[in-house]
């Protein structure tokens, strides 16, 4: 595997299902992020994690659990749902080191909440 | 106010058309400045990136950040079919890595 892999690629979940999205970095990186992109709205970043420890927190429901157990690997625990969370979810990481530094995405899980 | 504008389209053009992409921003702390493309079901990937103001070209695509009016824009010139698909302006903060993504344009490219 190369890249930033993301898995499930779909999931449909009703408002009372607990599942969880995985998203794995083959890059070195050290910072990992979750996005959600909704139609015709800008990619919302939810979550920040550098090494390990999460940096950010952008006003996101408690319903959104994140985890991070090292650099390379970043989950997002979901429970209680509701319909308006209904989009792609898309994981990056990135290098801190410098002034500048390019985020890498995965494909993201198109999540559809019943 | 949102910091990044830009115009969800979709903008539709026929084949060797020149195609202009753009986004207003409202913080002038940003320094670095990107394009992502993202084709239908991946997720985005760097195109291109510029460091204040000024051009950049990359083969058929130009970059250009005008930062006394808050305005980037990218063209392609020569459009093709495979260029259909989601453009992203995204900036960052000098000494940031926190990302501030515009909406995106649909480009749709008519052979």
């Amino acid at each position: 595997e190369t890249g930033v892999t993301q898995t499930p690629r779909h999931l449909v979940m009703g408002m009372t299902n607990k599942k969880s999205l995985k998203c794995e970095q083959h890059l070195g990186h050290n910072a990992m992020y979750w996005y959600k992109q909704s139609a015709k709205k800008p990619l919302e970043l939810m979550f920040v994690y550098n090494f390990k420890e999460q940096t950010e927190n952008n006003s996101v429901p408690s319903r959104f659990s994140p985890e991070c157990p090292n650099s390379s690997h970043l989950f997002l625990h979901l429970h209680t749902l509701q319909p308006e969370d209904s989009a792609l979810y898309l994981c990056a990481s990135s290098s801190t080191s410098g002034d500048y530094n390019e985020q890498f995405f995965g494909p993201g899980t198109r999540l559809t909440v019943l | 106010q949102k910091e990044v504008e830009q115009d969800p389209g979709p903008l539709s053009v026929p084949e060797g058309a020149i195609v202009s992409l753009n986004c207003t921003y409202s913080n002038s702390a940003f320094q670095y400045f990107m394009w992502y493309r993202q084709y239908s079901r991946k997720g985005p990937e760097l195109l291109m990136y510029t460091y204040s103001s000024g051009n950049k070209e990359d083969g058929r695509f130009t970059a250009q950040v005008d930062k006394s009016s808050k305005y980037i824009s990218l063209f392609i010139r020569d459009s093709q079919p495979s260029d259909s698909a989601t453009y992203l302006c995204a900036m960052i903060h000098t000494g940031g890595f926190k990302t501030i993504f515009g909406a995106g344009t649909r480009l749709f490219v008519k052979a």
